[in-house]
């Protein structure tokens, strides 16, 4: 069962335009992480939002937690090449570890 | 970058042997992590460790065992490892519990059962 839902799943669009990676689940997680991955490497932390409606901003990157902290959303504004990777988001718990629910990955490609 | 290595970094083996992937930390950190990572479902928590010989299971732990005699290595073994089991491993560290708290990704293993 993905107690995460990530979509969409693949997104390939030209350089420039803007964008919107969701992530949705029906569980309340203690925060939300997004990271980046790159091919052959392990994932690396973007940003973790801990407050429901919390935004944050990284540079063309804006985060957002849902106000009952059980979504997220990724938005990119003007899109560029550097930005082509994969990215998943992570609903936090903690039961003995600090527990990472990953969702399925966005896999997205900027075409120049 | 956090110091983590894994162990081997690829890995071909039959159905039916026995495989154990190793990782390795030079941070301290006191909790370590094995996930597997396959398309279509993203990472999923194996095992993870919160100290020297304390362990527990994680979402898809059949199949595996794990086991931590030191601070800087957790080991994850897969008894008589099966087709199912081809996947790419990555081992994670973190620090504590704080709800920021950022777990630090190893490169990964990729497995192929044959």
């Amino acid at each position: 069962t993905q107690l995460l839902e990530q979509s969409p799943q693949f997104l390939s669009i030209q350089e420039g335009e803007n964008l919107t990676v969701y992530c949705n689940s029906s569980s309340v997680f203690s925060s939300l992480q997004w990271y980046r991955q790159e091919p052959g490497e392990g994932p690396v932390l973007l940003v973790t939002v801990v407050t429901g409606g919390e935004v944050k901003k990284l540079k063309r990157l804006t985060f957002q937690f849902g106000d009952a902290r059980k979504d997220s959303s990724l938005h990119i504004t003007a899109a560029q090449p550097g930005d082509t990777g994969l990215y998943l988001c992570a609903g936090v718990r903690f039961e003995g570890a600090q527990k990472l629910v990953f969702g399925q990955g966005t896999r997205l490609t900027i075409n120049p | 970058d956090a110091g983590i290595t894994q162990s081997p970094r690829h890995k071909v083996t039959e159905t039916g042997t026995p495989v154990t992937l190793r990782c390795h930390q030079t941070e301290n950190h006191r909790y370590m992590y094995w996930y597997r990572q396959d398309p279509g479902h993203g990472l999923r928590l194996i095992h993870y460790s919160y100290g020297v010989k304390d362990t527990d299971k994680g979402e898809v732990s059949d199949g595996y065992s794990v086991s931590r005699s030191k601070t800087e290595d957790f080991l994850l073994t897969l008894e008589s490892a099966t087709s199912s089991q081809t996947s790419v491993y990555f081992c994670a560290i973190s620090e504590g519990l704080s709800s920021y708290n950022e777990q630090f990704f190893g490169p990964g293993t990729r497995l192929t059962v044959l």
